[in-house]
């Protein structure tokens, strides 16, 4: 069965430091998305991403984040210089419409653990 | 933004028991879906629900969708160990492809 894909699994930096996650969606999926959550709290919506340009954003990201399709398949997300409250799991999401409404499927990656020392 | 409110908060519950959660929220939602996350993994999704009144089943689980739109429960049934973990509602913003509002989960843990 077809999944999203993200990597590293876990990412150790300084602060200040740039960091890219990386994503690679379902193949045939059409909206791509990256999500966090902080330990021990909800998952939050950062951006949505869809015909090489991004649709929706959160309040969240602000202008320290950037997210990119570079060739076909990969989706990604960098943190341009990274600050302690950055720490947590990033979740990169897809979805494909296949009816009216089911764009609204997101189907998460495993996500990738951001810790900044 | 839109809030989800989940409750309950934990349930801790024997094996072979049957589960009952609900979410509500202050606004109408389109869509409702109900995702399961286990410790370290990403949010897998369980059941979708477009319409009010929907009623939904997938394996053990049942899903509706209230009649104001602006709630929702999702029910277990002969819950077994696999079943634990964090349970989450979720909808969209807004029209188009938007970001997912998600509610604060309710973790479920299962007792032998």
């Amino acid at each position: 069965e077809p999944e999203v894909t993200q990597t590293p699994s876990h990412q150790v930096t300084q602060m200040g430091q740039e960091v890219i996650l990386r994503c690679v969606p379902i193949s045939n999926h059409l909206y791509f998305y990256w999500y966090r959550q902080i330990l021990g709290q909800k998952v939050e919506f950062l951006v949505s991403f869809y015909n090489n340009e991004i649709s929706e954003k959160s309040e969240i990201f602000d202008d320290q984040f950037s997210v990119e399709r570079p060739d076909g398949s990969n989706f990604t997300l960098k943190i341009r210089s990274t600050k302690l409250e950055d720490s947590a799991m990033y979740f990169c999401a897809s979805s494909v419409p296949t009816t009216p409404s089911s764009y609204n499927e997101q189907f998460f990656g495993p996500g990738t653990r951001l810790t900044v020392l | 933004g839109q809030q989800l409110n989940q409750s309950p908060q934990s349930m801790f519950i024997q094996e072979g028991e049957d589960v009952s959660m609900n979410c509500t929220s202050s606004s109408i939602f389109n869509t409702w879906l109900w995702y399961k996350q286990d410790p370290g993994e990403g949010p897998v999704l369980l059941i979708a629900l477009y319409k009010a009144g929907e009623l939904t089943s997938n394996g053990r689980l049942t899903a509706q969708f209230g009649i104001t739109r602006k709630d929702s429960f999702l029910n277990i049934s002969a819950s077994i160990p696999s079943d634990v973990g964090i349970y989450f509602c979720a909808g969209p913003d807004g029209g188009g492809a938007d970001g997912l509002t998600f509610g604060k989960g309710t973790h479920l843990i299962i007792q032998p």
